[in-house]
């Protein structure tokens, strides 16, 4: 069974703090994924990578950065957290035909 | 860049119904995407299509790729409330480009 984990199902942190999201996968997949999904905003790609140590800006990148120091392993850094970063982030990896999406992680910033 | 759209943005329909959703998108892509969202839960896939013509069925759900006119199609049949979620759209080219998303709900 394909497996897409997330360290966190909700999180809570204040203004300013650093924060991080990690996402690991079990599929060898070497695309994955990082999006946020507001209401009535949709999912909307923050970064994406296709290779270790490499690395795509996707329509939001402003205030976040991410690390794939491993095939499995996606994170997703949050310099200093703001409050309009509170949303629910969504990890995913692919193989070429399909993608799996983590079960998400709800961060609140305070 | 490739826009998806999705229509209907909001669907209530009654048990027993049929009704299809509608997912268009801008750019040359062979890969169309369904998945189904819980609220407060991740999305889960529901259909891959990878050529023109592609039609696959889960259940009560047919999904449809015309390439040609850049069309996919989510088709219910014989609604129950089960399958009340939201529906989204996906269509894939270098990244995945999402619809906003059809929130689907069964009434009886």
């Amino acid at each position: 069974d394909v497996k897409v984990t997330q360290s966190s199902r909700y999180l809570v942190k204040r203004t300013g703090e650093k924060v991080f999201l990690e996402c690991v996968q079990d599929m060898d997949h070497e695309n994955m994924f990082w999006y946020r999904q507001d209401p009535g905003l949709g999912l909307r790609l923050i970064y994406f990578s296709y290779d270790v140590k490499m690395k795509e800006k996707g329509d939001i990148p402003e205030g976040y950065s991410v690390s794939r120091e491993k095939k499995e392993r996606f994170s997703l850094i949050l310099e200093s957290a703001s409050t309009n970063q509170t949303s629910m982030y969504l990890c995913a990896s692919s193989s070429p035909n399909e993608q799996f999406f983590g079960p998400g992680t709800r961060l609140t910033v305070l | 860049e490739l826009k998806v759209e999705q229509n209907p943005l909001f669907l209530s329909m009654q048990e027993g119904k049929n009704y299809t959703i509608y997912c268009n998108y801008s750019t040359t892509s062979d890969r169309l995407y369904w998945y189904r969202q819980d609220p407060g839960k991740s999305l889960e896939s529901l259909f891959v299509l990878l050529s023109n013509g592609a039609v696959k069925q889960e259940g009560r759900l047919m999904a449809s790729l015309d390439t040609k006119a850049r069309l996919s199609t989510l088709h219910i049949t014989a609604a129950v409330h089960d399958l009340s979620a939201t529906y989204f759209c996906a269509a894939r080219y270098n990244q995945f480009y999402f619809g906003t998303g059809t929130s689907l709900t069964v009434i009886p």
